[in-house]
């Protein structure tokens, strides 16, 4: 059984960048595709991309090309999703998910990163 | 992209209810959604995915049904435990959710 343990909170200025990590542990980290999803405060969930098994190949939601990498570093089961010129619309938490295959649902996610963005 | 639409956004109900959440998609997706769980400061929880297959651990009270655009999530005797937000996922084309359903006591 995976579980995903996400790094602390953050608070960043307008215009700044976060980098949010996700660690894996107990089963094979290489065999999962991860997720980001974010949701602001009162409001729903937002998918914001995926990473496949061996981090060479990545996808993100229109929303967020060009401002949002994901990485993952196999040899620490580390996920890795960072966020750039960031704006107080990103005020949110961002958790990662992890799915079995690539179209598939989220068997699991992690608890959640808190990231404000204020000035 | 493909659009989900839940309804209600706010559902009163009370301990022992029969409640169904509706979620249609703007496309057809198959049996291509699954739904989740969300309490206050918690990570969403899977319940349902394949439109109708519980997850291991899931209570058999709530269970799933639909395919093409309409779906449905049914709690067949609400719980003190099932007050949450409730939110489906289409995986049929990338990923979307719907905006979620609050289920609260009455």
């Amino acid at each position: 059984q995976v579980q995903l343990v996400q790094s602390g909170a953050e608070v960043k200025k307008p215009g700044a960048s976060v980098k949010v990590s996700c660690k894996a542990s107990g089963d094979t980290f290489t065999s999962f595709y991860m997720h980001w999803v974010r949701q602001a405060p009162g409001q729903g969930l937002e998918w914001m991309g995926i990473i496949n098994p061996s981090g060479d190949r990545t996808s993100y939601a229109q929303n967020f090309q060009g401002r949002v990498t994901m990485t993952r570093d196999t040899s620490t089961s580390t996920l890795y999703m960072e966020l750039n010129s960031l704006k107080s619309e990103d005020t949110a938490v961002y958790y990662c998910a992890v799915a079995a295959r690539p179209n598939w649902f989220f068997d699991l996610w992690g608890r959640g990163t808190l990231v404000t963005v204020s000035s | 992209d493909i659009q989900m639409t839940q309804s209600p956004s706010t559902l009163s109900a009370s301990v022992g209810d029969r409640v169904t959440i509706t979620c249609r998609a703007s496309q057809t997706i198959s049996t291509s959604l699954a739904w989740y769980q969300q309490k206050p400061g918690k990570a969403p929880k899977l319940l349902i995915y394949k439109a109708s297959t519980l997850e291991r651990g899931v209570p058999s009270r709530f269970s799933g049904s639909g395919s093409g655009t309409e779906f449905t999530l049914t709690i067949r005797s609400l719980q003190p435990d099932d007050f949450a937000t409730y939110y489906c996922q289409q995986y049929n084309s990338y990923w979307t959710f719907g905006q979620g359903t609050k289920v609260e006591i009455k």
